[in-house]
């Protein structure tokens, strides 16, 4: 099994400033099958990144992903109100599917 | 644009049985996706626990294949989720989601979960 570790755990912030958020994976992840989500709080998770790069329909380009192999990340080049959340990082190159503990984006 | 919705008991004795549907609506279930779900607890967070293609086909986490049965209903555009001898360690937000070639293969569209108490 894949283990996917996030930091930081909480970033905080303000808003128009840029956050980074990096994924390290315990091996390979094939193909940088890795996604990310943003979930709001009593919402479901929302895909934002696939593919490790590609940004979801709709996904502001404020939004972007890099990495490959076992280390990933996801920039928020200037935090606007509504994406003060949590973040997750999901690999999809090997079974059984598996998602990073979660960065919370705090103000 | 393809829509979830989990129902099914909010409470479930231990060692019971936990069951849940999704309704898959917008879309048809007999497309060329997977049928996921997804739990989230605050201690062990998101946990993806199985998935099924319209044809039965099913793909289990190891971690819970001996207790988990996913099954699809064709002909009610659903699919269902079965666990069996739970514990209070099953208490979460259970998630339906869509797992779709046009994103990759990750989970594009969510249902908005439903939360599921294991207690007698």
């Amino acid at each position: 099994e894949i283990v996917l570790t996030q930091s930081p755990g909480v970033l905080s912030l303000s808003p128009g400033e840029r956050a980074t958020l990096s994924c390290r994976a315990s091996q390979t992840v094939s193909n940088n099958n890795l996604a990310w989500y943003q979930q709001r709080p009593g919402q479901a998770p929302r895909l934002l990144i696939y593919s490790a790069s590609s940004r979801a329909p709709g996904i502001p380009d404020r939004f972007s992903g890099s990495g490959s192999g076992t280390d990933f990340s996801l920039t928020i080049s200037r935090l606007e109100p509504e994406d003060f959340a949590v973040y997750f990082c999901q690999q999809y190159g090997g079974s059984p599917l598996t998602f990073g503990g979660g960065s919370k984006v705090e103000i | 644009q393809v829509q979830l919705q989990e129902s099914g008991p909010g409470l479930v004795k231990p060692s019971g049985t936990l069951s849940l549907t999704c309704g898959v609506s917008g879309g048809s279930i007999r497309s060329s996706d997977w049928w996921s779900w997804i739990r989230q607890t605050p201690g062990k967070g998101l946990e993806w626990i199985g998935e099924v293609f319209h044809s039965g086909s099913p793909n289990y986490n190891p971690s819970f294949k001996s207790r988990l049965t996913i099954s699809v209903d064709k002909s009610k555009n659903q699919f269902s989720l079965n666990l069996t001898s739970v514990t209070a360690a099953d208490t979460a937000v259970y998630y339906c989601a869509r797992r779709s070639s046009r994103a990759s293969w990750t989970f594009d569209q969510w249902g908005q979960g439903i939360l599921v108490s294991v207690s007698s």
